[in-house]
């Protein structure tokens, strides 16, 4: 079974720093992997996604996220934070074959301070 | 505008009510989810369906049901068999692929309190 593990469920930066949310998951078949973005009372939205092709994958907003095999990781990054990326991030997984079913981590919640 | 709907935004239910979510989508998407939220824990996945008069359960089905007589509906019910029915429940929707990978598109959510 696939899962995903999110370090650090709560993450503080200050505006324009470097923004890093961190995602590793388990799974013996290479997976696809998300990153989407809740505000409060909101439903999700999807930021990025990696399916085949280029492990580096550019998202809405300025994010990126690289996949890597070797360290069965798929991190979150931002050049440079704002005030409005606060919200909460979640990592999903599907697998070939599995339905389209995504398994979520537990989600960051990101704080960006002045 | 093509999206998800979910009401109502907010329900209150009484111990012991069967109450039941909406969830309409105009995006001509085969397959639809049920999420529940609960703080620290993540989405975890109710109820799924890929077709029309068909659904299988997730990963926490106890004390749900669902139904899809149409392809744009999937109606939740939150029964008095589930022990704590108080969280966030989202819906999405995706299209079929046969080997995965396909986006989900979200609901607002509808957020159920027992009270």
């Amino acid at each position: 079974a696939q899962s995903v593990t999110q370090l650090g469920s709560h993450v503080s930066v200050s505006e324009g720093a470097l923004v890093l949310l961190r995602c590793n998951y388990s799974s013996s078949v290479p997976p696809y992997l998300f990153w989407y973005v809740q505000y409060p009372n909101q439903g999700l939205q999807l930021l990025l996604k990696y399916t085949t092709g280029a492990t580096l994958v550019k998202g809405i907003n300025g994010f990126e996220a690289e996949f890597k095999k070797s360290e069965t990781s798929f991190h979150l990054t931002k050049p440079s934070a704002h005030m409005s990326d606060a919200a909460e991030y979640f990592c999903a997984v599907s697998l070939t074959g599995g339905g389209n079913k995504l398994t979520f981590g537990t989600g960051t919640q990101l704080k960006v301070e002045l | 505008d093509g999206g998800i709907t979910q009401s109502p935004k907010y329900l209150f239910r009484k111990e012991g009510q069967n109450v039941t979510l909406s969830c309409e989508q105009n995006l001509n998407h085969d397959a639809m989810y049920w999420y529940r939220q609960d703080p620290g824990q993540g989405l975890r996945l109710i109820y799924y369906s890929q077709i029309v008069n068909d659904f299988q359960k997730g990963d926490i089905a106890e004390g749900y049901s669902v139904s899809r007589e149409k392809k744009e509906s999937f109606p939740l019910t939150v029964t008095s068999a589930q022990k704590n029915p108080t969280a966030f429940y989202l819906c999405a929707s995706s299209i079929v692929t046969g080997t995965g990978g396909a986006e989900a598109f979200f609901g607002q959510g509808t957020r159920l309190t027992v009270v």
